[in-house]
């Protein structure tokens, strides 16, 4: 059983269209990442939320931390084919573990 | 500056044989990390290190070992590698618990 589960695991969309991309859990987390990672690189941070109910922004993509704090989610509107990538969330829990999510695959087709 | 270094890039093992997994990090971070990767999984943390000379276990740490000699290098082990070990293996590291990690460019390991 994974901490952070995403949804959905496959996204296929046109250029142009909007998504968004959902990762819960049944804990509670103080912070929360997303992380986007192309074919054969790392992950690479996109965003950190930390207060519950906080949303940011960045360019096309909208990010939420749920109220109480076990989930978020992200956003993309009209999307390009620059977007393409895993999507992965990512927090730390007590102790210093931490976990990623199982990952949503974005493919944005010309 | 190269950030996160990860050597090798590739390697095959047979089933039963070692090797050990090297990451380099120029950041000064105090904390690194290995994970491993696998198709609808998203990363597993394996083992991570706090500091130069501590090492502590993530949620899949069986079959594996670490160390953190010095604050830039962190090694992984696979004493006796199983094809269940197959996997993309990553390398992180972070300045605290909590803030941006960043990553190495992987390790793909086939184990036959």
């Amino acid at each position: 059983t994974q901490l952070l589960e995403q949804s959905p695991q496959f996204l296929s969309i046109q250029e142009g269209e909007n998504l968004t991309v959902y990762c819960n859990s049944s804990s509670v987390f103080s912070s929360l990442q997303w992380y986007r990672q192309e074919p054969g690189e790392g992950p690479v941070l996109l965003v950190t939320v930390v207060t519950g109910g906080e949303v940011k922004k960045l360019k096309r993509l909208t990010f939420q931390f749920g109220d109480a704090r076990k989930d978020s989610s992200l956003h993309i509107t009209a999307a390009q084919p620059g977007d393409t990538g895993l999507y992965l969330c990512a927090g730390p829990t007590t102790g210093n573990q931490f976990y990623f999510g199982t990952g949503t695959s974005l493919t944005v087709i010309p | 500056n190269a950030g996160v270094t990860q050597t090798p890039k590739f390697r095959v093992l047979k089933t039963g044989q070692s090797m050990t997994l090297l990451c380099a990090q120029d950041m000064n971070h105090e904390y690194m990390y290995w994970y491993r990767q696998d198709p609808g999984m998203g990363l597993r943390l394996i083992h991570y290190s706090v500091g130069e000379g501590t090492t502590a276990k993530g949620e899949v740490p069986d079959g594996y070992n670490v160390s953190r000699l010095k604050k830039q290098n962190f090694l992984l082990g696979l004493e006796s590698a199983a094809p269940s070990q197959t996997s993309v293996y990553f390398c992180a590291s972070s300045a605290s618990g909590g803030t941006e990690q960043f990553f190495g460019p992987g390790t793909r390991l086939t184990v036959l």
